[in-house]
């Protein structure tokens, strides 16, 4: 398995909903990432999670939360968003140590509409 | 303030001519630099890398030149196929750790016409 699997592929929610972005990889990565990218940008990152702990946060507003159950999992938890939060959310994981921490594997993305 | 620049927002070249897609950056720390592939509705895909030791790295049709001195990388692909048609991604990152905080630029949008 080669893969980095996001769901939903589409997600449309009011400004007080709380949904979840899910993202799962089988590949014995050991570092997870959430990357938020908007039209004609490139993909901006907001976590990193490296052996389920949480290892970057580029100061990303509270109403994103990531959590990390486990090596192969990784999710966005999303309450009380605004409608500019609305953006393609990729995932990604690398192997969590040099030099393949080098080389991000992604997910097709999770595309987000805030109403 | 970009770290990771690339100037050209689309470039388009003929069916197995050469492909020229240039990045240039601004931190000094940065010691190994990437380049993505995204078609519409993907996620985007490795392609090649190159660490700072090197000038030179190549992979088939595709090769990957960097100038420290001028802080700045380009892609060769050549010969051009209509498959490349898609977005470049130019990435960089500094140093090793478990995590990389890996900077991408803003993407060059290759169009391969016959």
């Amino acid at each position: 398995d080669t893969e980095v699997t996001q769901t939903p592929k589409h997600l449309v929610m009011g400004m007080t909903n709380k949904k979840s972005l899910k993202c799962e990889q089988h590949m014995g990565h050991r570092a997870m990432y959430w990357y938020k990218q908007k039209a004609k940008k490139p993909p901006e990152l907001m976590f990193v999670y490296s052996y389920e702990k949480l290892s970057i946060n580029e100061s990303v507003p509270s109403r994103f939360s990531p959590e990390c159950p486990n090596s192969s999992l990784l999710n966005l938890h999303l309450h009380a968003l605004q409608p500019e939060d609305s953006a393609l959310y990729l995932c990604a994981s690398s192997l969590g140590r040099a030099p393949g921490a080098n080389v991000l594997t992604f997910g097709a993305g999770s595309r987000l509409t805030v109403l | 303030d970009q770290q990771v620049k690339q100037n050209s927002p689309s470039l388009s070249v003929q069916e197995g001519r050469i492909s020229i897609l240039n990045c240039d950056y601004t931190n000094s720390m940065f010691d190994y630099f990437l380049w993505y592939k995204k078609y519409p509705a993907e996620g985007p895909t490795f392609l090649i890398s190159i660490s700072s030791i090197k000038d030179k790295n190549e992979d088939g049709r595709f090769t990957v030149f960097l100038n420290k001195s001028a802080k700045h990388l380009s892609l060769h692909i050549v010969p051009s196929q209509p498959g490349d048609s898609a977005v470049y991604f130019c990435a960089a990152r500094s140093g090793y750790s478990s995590a990389s905080k890996i900077i991408f630029g803003s993407g060059t949008r290759l169009s391969i016409r016959p």
